[in-house]
């Protein structure tokens, strides 16, 4: 399989305690992009990686969020002390952006829900 | 007022219908204009990706953007129950260069034999 893949696909979780999720982009790809998704809502924009450098992050992501990607290659998305509204769907996206090209493709999505 | 506006449904349809789905939006800088499909449960999918104003056709897929009017269609031929699902318009434009889409909040079509 050649597309975007996410690991774990659920996890629940008790309030105060840290998850790490794991995305591993279509290879070829430089850009890799981290979204939350609440029901009803459509994905909101939380940080994205050029390569290994993390460029822009949202001002949803609080400091108990914090991602990763070393080497430029998979990504990690950690949520530190877990609160009841960070129940969520946790969307990875890769790119590979070109002049004015920024088709993005999503992975299954890691699905949280913290008690 | 968000920056994009799409209506949640439900849109529900006979199969072989035209569907038609929509989004508006109030940023005049977007220039890149998406459109995803997402099963329950599933990342969303992309299905067209369209650049400015125009018509893009994809088999029974065609999308519409008319700037003018900050307007965005998607319209699906000869509608199949297997095309049940949430769909998102997405669009972008140059922002401190990158191009972060802002995502619709999603139509959920359910099309019934």
């Amino acid at each position: 399989d050649t597309g975007v893949s996410q690991n774990p696909r659920h996890k629940i979780t008790k309030r105060g305690q840290n998850v790490t999720f794991r995305c591993d982009p279509i290879s070829e790809h430089n850009r890799l992009y981290w979204y939350r998704q609440t029901l009803g809502q459509g994905p909101e924009f939380l940080t994205y990686f050029q390569n290994e450098a993390q460029l822009e992050k949202s001002r949803l992501l609080s400091d108990r969020f914090s991602a990763e990607r070393p080497k430029g290659s998979f990504s990690t998305l950690e949520i530190q002390r877990t609160e009841q509204g960070d129940s969520a769907m946790y969307l990875c996206a890769s790119s590979l952006v070109s002049v004015g090209n920024n088709e993005q493709f999503f992975g299954p999505g890691t699905r949280l829900t913290v008690l | 007022q968000k920056e994009v506006e799409q209506d949640p449904g439900p849109l529900s349809v006979p199969e072989g219908a035209i569907v038609s789905l929509n989004c508006t939006y109030s940023n005049s800088a977007f220039q890149y204009f998406m459109w995803y499909r997402q099963y329950s449960r599933k990342g969303p999918e992309l299905l067209m990706y369209t650049y400015s104003s125009g018509n893009k056709e994809d088999g029974r897929f065609t999308a519409q953007v008319d700037k003018s009017s900050k307007y965005i269609s998607l319209f699906i031929r000869d509608s199949q129950p297997s095309d049940s699902a949430t769909y998102l318009c997405a669009m972008s434009g140059r922002t401190g260069g990158s191009y972060i889409p802002t995502f619709g909040r999603g139509t959920s079509l359910i099309v019934h034999p």
